[in-house]
């Protein structure tokens, strides 16, 4: 069964470098998603993409945030200089949103530890 | 503004008993409705889902979930648990139509099976 695939699975960075989250979406999937769950809180929404562009983005994925899809298989999550708040697990989606109806296959997930 | 709400943070039942986890959600139209599961190291898999039409929904691993428009819910049960049963339980709404797919989780049930 097709699956959406994560790394690293763990990643432990210094405050204020710069960390690159990898995603590969199923392959027949239209719309991207990254989500992000800090410990002990619930799974919140970071950005939606689609069309080789962002769709929706939440409060929390400001300008130090960015996506991309560099190619026609991954899907990355960038964050220009990692503060402490930013330890989290982030959790990267894909669903094809064909007319009527859709769901989201999550990944693994990547557990980012920020020092 | 749309949201959801898991009122048991922890619940703890026996291998072979019943299981009912709550979901109440708070959201201005027909709302996509999810269930997700989260075992430790693992990413989020998807239950089941209520999208339209019959409001109660089978999903996998025995699982069912009631939508009853009346009182905003959307309970998960399973008639007989299992020890792999013990997860994590998010329930989710996303908005339609399902343009971006924006999912709003819960605050997640934690669920521990005894012998």
């Amino acid at each position: 069964e097709p699956e959406v695939t994560q790394t690293p699975s763990h990643q432990v960075t210094q405050m204020g470098q710069e960390v690159i989250l990898r995603c590969v979406p199923i392959s027949n999937h239209l719309y991207f998603y990254w989500y992000r769950q800090i410990l002990g809180q619930k799974v919140e929404f970071l950005v939606s993409f689609y069309n080789n562009e962002i769709s929706e983005k939440s409060e929390i994925f400001d300008d130090q945030f960015s996506v991309e899809r560099p190619d026609g298989s991954n899907f990355t999550l960038k964050i220009r200089s990692t503060k402490l708040e930013d330890s989290a697990m982030y959790f990267c989606a894909s669903s094809e949103a064909r007319t009527g109806t859709y769901e989201q296959y999550f990944g693994p997930g990547t557990r980012l530890t920020v020092t | 503004a749309q949201s959801v709400t898991q009122p048991d943070i922890h619940i703890t039942v026996s291998e072979g008993a019943s299981l009912e986890l709550r979901c109440n959600y708070s959201y201005g139209a027909t709302p996509y409705l999810f269930w997700y599961v989260q075992s430790p190291g693992q990413g989020l898999q998807l239950l089941l889902k209520y999208f339209s039409g019959d409001t109660l929904v089978q999903g996998i691993k025995g699982f069912e979930a009631e939508f009853k428009r009346s009182q905003s819910s959307f309970n998960l049960r399973k008639p007989s648990v299992h020890w792999s049963d013990a997860a994590e339980y998010f329930c989710a709404v996303g908005a339609i139509p399902v343009r971006w797919g924006k999912l709003q989780f819960g605050a997640g049930t934690q669920v521990v099976v005894t012998p």
